[in-house]
Parts: structure tokens; sequence; C-alpha cells
């Protein structure tokens, strides 16, 4: 079974520094999709980014970007020039790419604080 | 609907009675999610709806935990006789179409069992 960790239960960082949220993951599979979900207090998870297994560059959405090490089994999360509504709960999560099967598996999360 | 929709928002009850969270997915949407989220935990994984079918219920806990869809569409999950272990924020979740899809989240029912 695949698993997901994150290590960083809490992290924090200055407005408009850049922060980076660890994500390893274990798998024997080649074919797989990798997301990073946001959950602000509102309690609803918001995507926001994926990476596909098969693509060597690194995914990125303005200022969120990943690293991708395929073999070291990592996906961190850089966020640059952090603002205030970035602070939320991150997961970090795993869908396998065989066909048929769609849970997507979480981390258990790394909360973050932005710090004015 | 625009978004998902979970209802309700808030729900107690006492240990032992029955309690039906409902799901109402993207219009659209085939495929439909159920998680689990315990105070300061991930997200567990309990179902999964393609269309009416459940290809993956294996994250059900126990036989006190049962879900449906009808139509393609609105899904229940149904907790009998509950716990207090039972206690947290139920999540839903629908996609389009499988692979690196967006899943769409709904806000969540958080359920307490006094």
């Amino acid at each position: 079974a695949q698993t997901v960790t994150q290590s960083q239960p809490e992290m924090s960082v200055q407005e408009a520094e850049t922060v980076t949220l660890s994500c390893t993951y274990d798998t024997s599979e080649s074919d797989y999709y990798l997301f990073w979900y946001k959950q602000p207090p509102s309690r609803q998870m918001i995507l926001v980014i994926r990476q596909e297994a098969y693509k060597q560059q690194n995914a990125t959405e303005n200022r969120f970007s990943v690293n991708f090490q395929k073999a070291a089994k990592s996906f961190s999360l850089k966020i640059s020039d952090s603002q205030l509504g970035d602070a939320a709960m991150y997961f970090c999560a795993y869908r396998s790419g065989i066909q048929g099967a769609q849970k997507l598996v979480f981390g258990q999360g790394t909360r973050l604080t932005i710090n004015p | 609907g625009a978004g998902v929709s979970q209802s309700p928002s808030n729900k107690v009850t006492e240990k032992g009675k029955d309690v039906e969270l409902r799901c109402d997915p993207i219009s659209g949407h085939t495929a439909l999610y159920w998680y689990r989220q315990s105070l300061g935990q991930g997200l567990e994984f309990l179902i999964y709806f393609q269309g009416n079918s459940a290809p993956d219920k294996s994250g059900l806990p126990s036989d006190r935990f049962s879900a449906e869809r009808t139509g393609g569409s609105v899904s229940t999950l149904t907790i009998q006789r509950t716990q207090q272990e039972d206690s947290a924020v139920y999540l839903c979740a629908s996609s389009f179409r499988t692979g690196n899809t967006e899943a769409f989240f709904g806000q969540g029912t958080r359920l307490t069992v006094v």
C-alpha cells in the first residue's frame, strides 16, 4: 500500500519570504500523480498544484512550485513571496496511475503560519 | 451546482443514534469520494463511487458505516449506532474522470457524538 509522510507538523514563515514544505511517499508503482492541497479554516480542500510522475519538469503555479525527486520519492512544495492568505493546512497526496485506482492517499498535513 | 455541497454543516448526535450525511457533487462528475478527517489527522479514505457503483469501499471502518449513491449524483453516508470515535469531519469530493484530474471537495460535515 502507498503511504505519504509529511514530517513537519507545523511551519512558520515571515510574510514575503519563501518556505518549503516536505513530503515523501512510498510506492512500488512507476505511474502515479502527486498533489498538494490547501485547507483553510473553512475546511474546504483546494488544489494548489499537481505533478505527473512521468514528467521530469517540476510543476509551477504562480508563487507555488514543487521539487519532484522521483528516485528519492520526494515531493516538496515551495511557496515564494508568502502572503497572509497562504496560512492554512497543507496536505500532500498520492494517486495511483493504475486504471480504476481512484483514491487519493493523504499525508498528515503541515500547518503553515504566516507572520506579518 | 457550482461546487460540492454537503449537509448538514455540523451535526451533534447522541451515542447510539444513526446519522445520515449528504453529498451533492458537481453536476456531471461521475466519481465521488468520501473521506474522514479526525482532529489533527490527515484524510482517511472511506469509499469511492463511479456512477452508482462503489468499486472501492475498502476504507469503511466497520459494518456500521454504509454509503449509497443514486442517479449518479447525490450520495448519502450512513453511520449506524454512532460511537464517540466516529466524531470527525466527513469530507466529500467529486471529479470528472481519472488520473491527474482535480478532485473538488465540499466543506465537510463536522460530526460530534456525545
